[in-house]
């Protein structure tokens, strides 16, 4: 069974860089016909999509976070990281990182993890 | 980008009420689109994929219809456990969108 965990800190001052890493088990990253996403969730309202990366490392990405998201793979790991930069207390969230098929929605999510951007 | 228009953003019901949520396209996106089930704490279940297909495990009494621009979830005969939020998403093309929710609660 496939299994998906967020790992990061918990806390992130204002105008440094979020970084959180989704660690994969019970499938290889490099399985095709998925891609790799991040959606998120700020306190008490609904989600958000911020992005997907495929295992060669294309991505694809939520256009109203501005350029600030960069994802990556690393196949070696079996992980896939989501970094967001500059970021304010608006960005302070539960991050899941989820996977989906090409041409489905999401149906495996990590458990989330809070992100509270604050000094 | 595709915008997903959820309503209504809550309701309330009564165990064995008939429930429907609606979530409209701004374009058509065939029948891309899943819906799904988040309760406190907990990330999102997946309930029904393609607009339609019903995930293995969910009970019978959900259904998903449409397509194009305008989609609905119902929950024909709610249960205890279905009070929870609800959410649509579209994954038409490269940008993927999420309705804004629907808080069921007890009446």
């Amino acid at each position: 069974q496939l299994q998906l965990q967020e790992v990061g800190p918990g806390l992130v001052k204002p105008s440094e860089t979020l970084s959180l890493t989704c660690t994969v088990s019970g499938d290889s990253l490099t399985t095709i016909h998925y891609y790799w996403g991040w959606i998120r969730q700020p306190p008490g309202r609904g989600l958000e999509w911020i992005g997907d990366v495929f295992y060669s490392g294309s991505t694809y990405q939520n256009p109203s976070l501005k350029g600030r998201v960069t994802l990556s793979v690393d196949t070696s790991k079996n992980q896939f990281s989501l970094k967001l930069n500059s970021v304010t207390a608006t960005d302070t969230a539960i991050y899941y990182c989820a996977r989906r098929s090409f041409s489905g929605s999401y149906y495996f999510w990590g458990q989330g993890t809070l992100v509270t951007v604050s000094s | 980008d595709i915008q997903m228009t959820q309503s209504p953003s809550s309701l309330s019901a009564s165990v064995g009420d008939r429930v429907t949520i609606t979530c409209r396209a701004s374009q058509d996106i065939r029948n891309d689109l899943g819906w799904y089930q988040q309760k406190p704490g907990k990330a999102p279940q997946r309930l029904i994929y393609a607009a339609s297909s019903l995930q293995s495990g969910v009970p019978s009494r959900f259904s998903g219809s449409g397509s194009g621009t305008e989609f609905t979830l119902t929950i024909s005969s709610l249960q205890p456990d279905d009070f929870a939020t609800y959410y649509c998403l579209q994954h038409y093309g490269s940008a993927l969108s999420f309705g804004g929710g629907t808080r069921v609660e007890i009446k």
